[in-house]
């Protein structure tokens, strides 16, 4: 049973290009969310989803940062304009549907970005 | 604000020696605390979920407990494959969004 799997595992980005991390979560999980990483501090929420729809952006920069988890297909976070500061580890996590287990979420193993 | 705090920020114990880890939380109706393990350049590792005050949850070592206002990690006799930082978050009443802490740098030497 695969686990969240994320793509690419490291990027490398100039200042101003965009950057575009994948995630497909566990098999069976219709709930998808982003955290991220910066060095040194702990991991902050982002942005939780469903299929093709936003349910909480509350954790996402009001510019420049978008997601979306389509019918078909992987989660997408994409940065646009990247700078320095961007640079962190992003984390996928996924969910079941249902409220059997409330708030366990399964981690991916990251996309390290580093914006030179 | 929910806020999680743990302590201490790191650990050194010797191969055997029993330890505790701390999160505290302040949170506006706790749903569920969940402990998580992340070694260097990985995601965070699912351990643990308590969703009430008085619950306990046993694995190899690891015991987690839960309190109104804390939650500990027991490390029993260690070995140095337990080192890792060990993370704790909380889900709120509403929402599903995890608020973590700093987290617990543990080094276990032989």
């Amino acid at each position: 049973n695969a686990g969240v799997m994320q793509n690419p595992r490291h990027l490398v980005r100039r200042r101003g290009q965009e950057a575009r991390l994948r995630c497909s979560p566990m098999k069976g999980h219709s709930h998808v969310y982003w955290y991220r990483q910066l060095p040194e501090e702990g991991l902050k929420f982002m942005v939780y989803l469903q299929k093709e729809n936003i349910i909480d952006e509350s954790g996402m920069p009001k510019e420049r940062f978008s997601a979306e988890f389509p019918k078909e297909g992987p989660s997408i976070l994409r940065i646009q304009q990247v700078v320095r500061g961007d640079s962190a580890a992003y984390f996928c996590a996924s969910s079941p549907p249902g409220l059997a287990a409330p708030g366990e979420q399964f981690f991916g193993p990251g996309t390290r970005l580093t914006v030179l | 604000e929910d806020q999680v705090t743990q302590s201490p920020e790191a650990l050194r114990l010797q191969e055997g020696e029993s330890s505790s880890l701390n999160c505290s939380y302040t949170v506006s109706g706790l749903r569920g605390l969940f402990w998580y393990r992340q070694d260097p350049g990985k995601g965070p590792e699912f351990l643990f979920t308590l969703y009430s005050a008085g619950e306990e949850k046993e694995k190899e070592r690891l015991k987690a407990t839960l309190t109104k206002k804390e939650s500990f990690l027991h490390i029993t006799a260690p070995k140095p494959e337990d080192s890792a930082t060990y993370l704790c978050a909380v889900l709120e009443a509403a929402g599903n969004k995890l608020t973590f802490g700093g987290g617990t740098r543990v080094l276990v030497k032989p």
